[in-house]
């Protein structure tokens, strides 16, 4: 079964507007939540992340919302920019035996922003 | 500052070849991981290593076996190569898995096996 879920394979914004992505899980072991972008032929790099004990980080023009009693997350690109093309990773952490953090990623979202 | 290096880019096998990707990170990164991404399926964990001597399984971990003599290197070994192995492999590593440390990505090998 999927836990962290992506539901939107892919979005098309025009340049300058808000771009927000999506993603729903449903482990509430998750604490902490983390978005990775990927550019074709290159690995994911990571963007940006939320504890739990948030529900709002930002940093530049991304900014994560969470809403643990929904289970849901989003990601908004404010303006859009055509460099932010790429594959969007939605990804959850649990402890896993003991000390450990497991890591879930969601299947992406690839967002394309019209110039 | 090269980060986690992956090589090769590309390999095409055949069937019941076998063959290591190579994954080496110069961070003195203590967690290390391979994973696949296939299309629709996302990021799928092969096996991981939270220190040299140390590897475990992950989520997809037939057909493949991984060491970790050294900090700096993780390779994944296919065993016997079968076309479901066809697919974009992605060495990643932390600090640490025992915190949320961001996960380092290398560029990927693309493996086809015919």
């Amino acid at each position: 079964d999927q836990q962290v879920k992506q539901n939107s394979p892919s979005l098309s914004v025009q340049e300058g507007r808000i771009s927000i992505l999506n993603c729903d899980y449903t482990n509430s072991m998750f604490d902490y939540f983390l978005w990775y972008k990927k550019y074709p032929a290159e690995g994911p790099t990571f963007l940006i992340s939320i504890s739990s004990i948030k529900d709002k980080n930002e940093d530049g023009r991304f900014t994560v919302f969470l809403n643990k009693s929904a289970k849901h997350l989003s990601l908004h690109i404010v303006p859009s920019q055509p460099g932010d093309s790429a594959v969007y990773f939605c990804a959850a952490s649990a402890r896993s035996g003991g000390s450990n953090y497991k890591l879930t990623f969601g299947k992406g979202t690839l967002l394309t922003v019209n110039p | 500052n090269a980060g986690v290096t992956q090589t090769p880019k590309f390999q095409v096998l055949k069937t019941g070849q076998s063959m290591t990707l190579q994954c080496a990170q110069d961070m003195n990164h203590e967690y290390m991981s391979w994973y696949r991404q296939d299309p629709g399926m996302g990021l799928r964990l092969i096996h991981y290593s939270v220190g040299a001597g140390i590897t475990d399984q992950g989520e997809v971990p037939n057909g493949y076996n991984v060491s970790r003599s050294t900090t700096e290197d993780f390779p994944l070994r296919l065993l016997s190569a079968a076309p479901s192995q066809t697919s974009v492999y992605f060495c990643a590593s932390s600090y640490s898995n025992r915190d949320n440390s961001p996960l380092h990505f290398g560029n990927g090998t693309r493996l086809t096996v015919t």
